[in-house]
């Protein structure tokens, strides 16, 4: 499968422990986004890396959260101190540097904080 | 004001249908718009983009009207294969990063 890749798939976590889920982007796409989604709406824009630089971040990104793709390949999300608000499904998507808009979506990381 | 709306929906049509869904979009700056299609608990995927001459892919029909800021979709002879949340979406150019604004989606039920 050559599409983008997250893991893990689903993550339950107590309310105040970290999580860190990973994206593996399409091979050779140079840009990188996160998105969170809740239930009934559409994913919400988070960030955005090209190559290794992280150069947009919402205002959605509260300073408990940190994202990193230190190789240009794979990204990292890292959320400090879950909260109940947290719980979302963690979108990933890529596309190659040029012309074009279409992004690639990953399957999700589902995370629950009880 | 959300800056991309769409109809609430729920839309129950038959097989066989048509069916048409809207949208409105708020920044008049938005370069790029797209139509993508969630299945339950599933990422987004790519449906058509939108281009402001119109354009048909088999079936489905996406229109552009940038004066009116307004998208949308239409969908003939419904399959049941077609029941999933459509979400419209368009790209700003946001400082350095073409992000993706999503509409809240429009769910479709095509029932036999």
């Amino acid at each position: 499968d050559t599409g983008v890749s997250q893991d893990p798939r689903h993550k339950i976590t107590k309310r105040g422990q970290n999580v860190t889920f990973r994206c593996d982007p399409i091979s050779e796409h140079n840009r990188l986004y996160w998105y969170r989604q809740t239930l009934g709406q559409g994913p919400e824009f988070l960030t955005y890396f090209q190559n290794e630089a992280q150069l947009e971040k919402s205002r959605l990104l509260s300073d408990r959260f940190s994202a990193e793709r230190p190789k240009g390949s794979f990204s990292t999300l890292e959320i400090q101190r879950t909260e109940q608000g947290d719980s979302a499904m963690y979108l990933c998507a890529s596309n190659p540097t040029g012309n074009t808009d279409e992004q690639y979506f990953g399957p999700g990381t589902r995370l629950t904080v009880t | 004001r959300k800056e991309v709306e769409q109809d609430p929906g729920p839309f129950n049509v038959p097989e066989g249908a048509t069916v048409a869904f809207n949208c409105t979009y708020s920044n008049s700056a938005s370069q790029s718009f797209f139509w993508y299609r969630q299945d339950c608990r599933k990422e987004p995927k790519l449906l058509m983009s939108v281009y402001s001459s119109g354009n048909e892919d088999g079936r489905f029909t996406a229109q552009l009207n940038r004066a009116s800021q307004y998208i949308s979709l239409l969908i003939r002879d419904s399959k049941l294969s077609d029941s999933a949340t459509y979400l419209c979406v368009v790209n700003i150019l946001s400082g350095s990063a073409r992000q993706l604004t999503f509409g809240s989606g429009t769910q479709l039920t095509v029932l036999p």
